[in-house]
């Protein structure tokens, strides 16, 4: 069985600060997806970003990038220039067949 | 952008109903799934469906649900017999091809609560 853990339930940034996120995983599965999904308050779920296992280099998307770590079974979420459009749920999810969902982080952004 | 669309927004319904959640997914996607999130939890897989039969389904995913493509655009969730625990945001998802190895896009959700 796949797990994936988000040890922070909450965490707080001031507004244009970095901010990173953590999430563990485990899995049997060699090649795999990982995922960082975004759900504000319309409890839409957004991708965010997404890593390709067998990638050694860390995905980027503007302000949002990993630090994909296999050995470790770490997929940490950095947001730099934190903005107060990024207060949200932040969910880590890994993909087999369904996606196998984190807890999920509530990440407040102070101005 | 292209979308996937959730119908209705929310539903509400009394214990023993049945309930049918519609969805559209994106066009050219192939693969499609419903998931579940009940309030102040994480988001849970149900179903997978591809080439119109179902590819995976999680123990959540019992006798009281079912799923259907009844035409070439819709996907249906059926829940029968809703009991309150059934109370929940159910998201449609779906992907182009296949989800271990392609991003899987959700809908806005669904807000069933059961009375």
């Amino acid at each position: 069985a796949q797990t994936v853990t988000q040890s922070q339930p909450e965490m707080s940034v001031q507004e244009a600060e970095t901010v990173t996120l953590s999430c563990t995983y485990d899995t049997s599965e060699s090649d795999y997806y990982l995922f960082w999904y975004k759900q504000p308050p319309s409890r839409q779920m957004i991708l965010v970003i997404r890593q390709e296992a067998y990638k050694q280099q860390n995905a980027t998307e503007n302000r949002f990038s990993v630090n994909f770590q296999k050995a470790a079974k770490s997929f940490s979420l950095k947001i730099s220039d934190s903005q107060l459009g990024d207060a949200a749920m932040y969910f880590c999810a890994l993909s087999a067949d369904g996606l196998t969902f984190g807890k999920g982080t509530h990440l407040i952004i102070q101005p | 952008e292209p979308e996937v669309t959730q119908t209705p927004s929310h539903q509400v319904t009394q214990m023993g109903q049945e309930v049918i959640l519609r969805c559209v997914p994106i066009s050219n996607h192939l693969y499609f799934y419903w998931y579940r999130q009940i309030l102040g939890q994480k988001v849970e897989f149900l179903v997978s469906f591809y080439n119109n039969e179902i590819s995976e389904k999680s123990e959540i995913f019992d006798d009281q649900f079912s799923v259907e493509r009844p035409d070439g655009s819709n996907f249906t969730l059926k829940i029968r017999s809703t009991k309150l625990e059934d109370s929940a945001m159910y998201f449609c998802a779906s992907s182009e091809s296949l989800a271990g190895t392609d991003t899987q896009y959700f809908g806005p959700g669904t807000r069933l609560t059961v009375l």
